[in-house]
């Protein structure tokens, strides 16, 4: 079975600030994907960063990195130069190979909120 | 804009009725479509994957009969809750993996209220 692990229910930063949220995981796939998503308070998803198991490379968007430490299991958010409109429900998920599609098991979040 | 698109945003709806809750790829196939449920500040939790053309695969926990799931073509997957309960509540969402690597497409959600 798989888990994803966020033990930070809420986070506080302030304003261009930078922010690590943290996610470990629990696999025994070799192959296997990890996902950031932020929710805001209307519910979509958005998807902020993706990690392949195999990716040598830390991940990187724009103002999102990913700190993906294997051996360790974690795969933590790296949120750079905060803005007041991240403050959000953070998501990570790991994705479930199953029969070749995509089903995704999902942390219990963090709520991020910017200060000014 | 959206590629995977979900519909209503927001219903509510008399306790004992049923509501059907739409999720449609727009611009690309979606053979399998996941459904999720999520509580107030909550995780999102699977309820169900959605087969085109074969019968809906039910995680452990999740009553098929009270979550009807119907994948009818290859860019619709709708959810039925019948027989809805206040306890039904609940934010309702559904995803489709794209075409391409790792893709995942999320619809916009809907939310369901049972009065």
């Amino acid at each position: 079975a798989q888990k994803i692990t966020q033990t930070q229910p809420g986070m506080f930063v302030q304003e261009k600030e930078a922010v690590t949220l943290d996610c470990t995981y629990d696999t025994s796939d070799q192959s296997y994907g990890l996902f950031w998503y932020k929710q805001p308070s209307s519910g979509e998803m958005i998807f902020l960063i993706y990690q392949g198991s195999y990716d040598e490379q830390n991940a990187t968007e724009g103002r999102y990195s990913l700190n993906f430490q294997k051996a360790r299991k974690s795969a933590n958010l790296v949120i750079s130069a905060s803005q007041l409109g991240d403050s959000a429900m953070y998501f990570c998920a790991m994705r479930e190979a199953w029969g070749g599609f995509q089903k995704l098991v999902f942390g219990t979040g963090t709520r991020l909120l910017v200060s000014p | 804009g959206a590629v995977v698109s979900q519909h209503p945003s927001r219903v509510i709806c008399k306790s004992g009725t049923s509501v059907k809750i739409e999720c449609r790829s727009l611009d690309f196939q979606a053979t399998t479509m996941f459904w999720y449920r999520q509580f107030p500040k909550q995780s999102l939790m699977l309820m169900a994957t959605s087969n085109e053309g074969s019968k809906a695969t039910y995680e452990q926990g999740v009553e098929k009969d009270k979550f009807l799931i119907n994948h009818a073509s290859l860019t619709l997957s709708t959810l039925t809750v019948t027989s809805a309960h206040p306890e039904d509540s609940s934010f309702y969402i559904c995803s489709a993996p794209g075409g391409a690597g790792n893709t995942i497409y999320f619809g916009e959600g809907s939310w369901l209220t049972v009065v």
